[in-house]
């Protein structure tokens, strides 16, 4: 079956660049994607990648993709106080009839300290 | 602030009761989903509507079931409680399908806590 794994904790130094890992097991993922949640709030979409694409940049953050190795991972530039948050992979696996199943990670835990 | 507003916030209930939470979703919004997150876990697919029909189901049994109004609004209704339902329970909205490029707008959660 699917599974998304990420590692729990990560705590950098504010100004710093945050990398945050994740790894996948199905193949046939169209679309990955990166949410943020904060405390006691639903989850914000960051960015997402299509499965063609190595690399998507959007402004402070890079996602890298490797397909081969099912290694996602999202960069964080600059990495300031408020970017402190529980961050999530997900991946998204088609069903016939056009509809979606999505899988989550359980989260990374970005402690960014001052 | 996502435009999607969940209520109750809180909801206690005892094993065995059933229970019913709500979404609203933004105005437009055709598609409407449905994760159960346990504390210190990632989001878990329930289900998904697409215009009033179920558009997609994640591994849950029966007892979870769910509803779309044209008016936006949803429900998901949770019979006999098992203690392993205690959980955020959240409901996303979207104009269209809710994956590929159309994003997900979640609302903040109703906290679910049976004793």
């Amino acid at each position: 079956g699917e599974d998304v794994e990420q590692s729990l904790f990560l705590s950098v130094r504010e100004g710093d660049s945050s990398v945050i890992n994740c790894t996948y097991t199905d193949s046939s993922s169209t679309y990955l994607y990166w949410y943020k949640q904060e405390p006691g709030a639903g989850l914000q979409l960051l960015t997402y990648i299509f499965s063609n694409m190595d690399m998507k940049q959007d402004q402070r953050l890079t996602v890298l993709l490797n397909k081969k190795d099912k290694h996602l991972s999202l960069r964080i530039a600059d990495t300031q106080t408020g970017d402190s948050a529980i961050y999530f992979c997900a991946e998204i696996n088609p069903l016939s009839g056009g509809s979606y199943i999505p899988t989550f990670g359980r989260g990374t835990s970005l402690i960014v300290h001052p | 602030e996502t435009g999607v507003t969940q209520s109750p916030t809180h909801l206690i209930k005892t094993r065995g009761q059933q229970v019913t939470l709500r979404c609203s979703s933004q105005s437009g919004h055709n598609t409407v989903s449905w994760y159960q997150q346990a504390l210190g876990q990632g989001p878990q697919f329930i289900f998904q509507y697409y215009r009033e029909e179920e558009n997609g189901r994640g591994n849950f049994p029966p007892r979870f079931s769910g509803l779309q109004f044209p008016n936006y609004s949803s429900e998901l209704n949770v019979n006999a409680l098992e203690l392993d339902d205690s959980a955020l329970y959240l409901c996303a909205s979207s104009p269209k399908s809710g994956w590929g490029t159309d994003t997900q707008y979640f609302g903040p959660g109703t906290r679910l806590t049976v004793l």
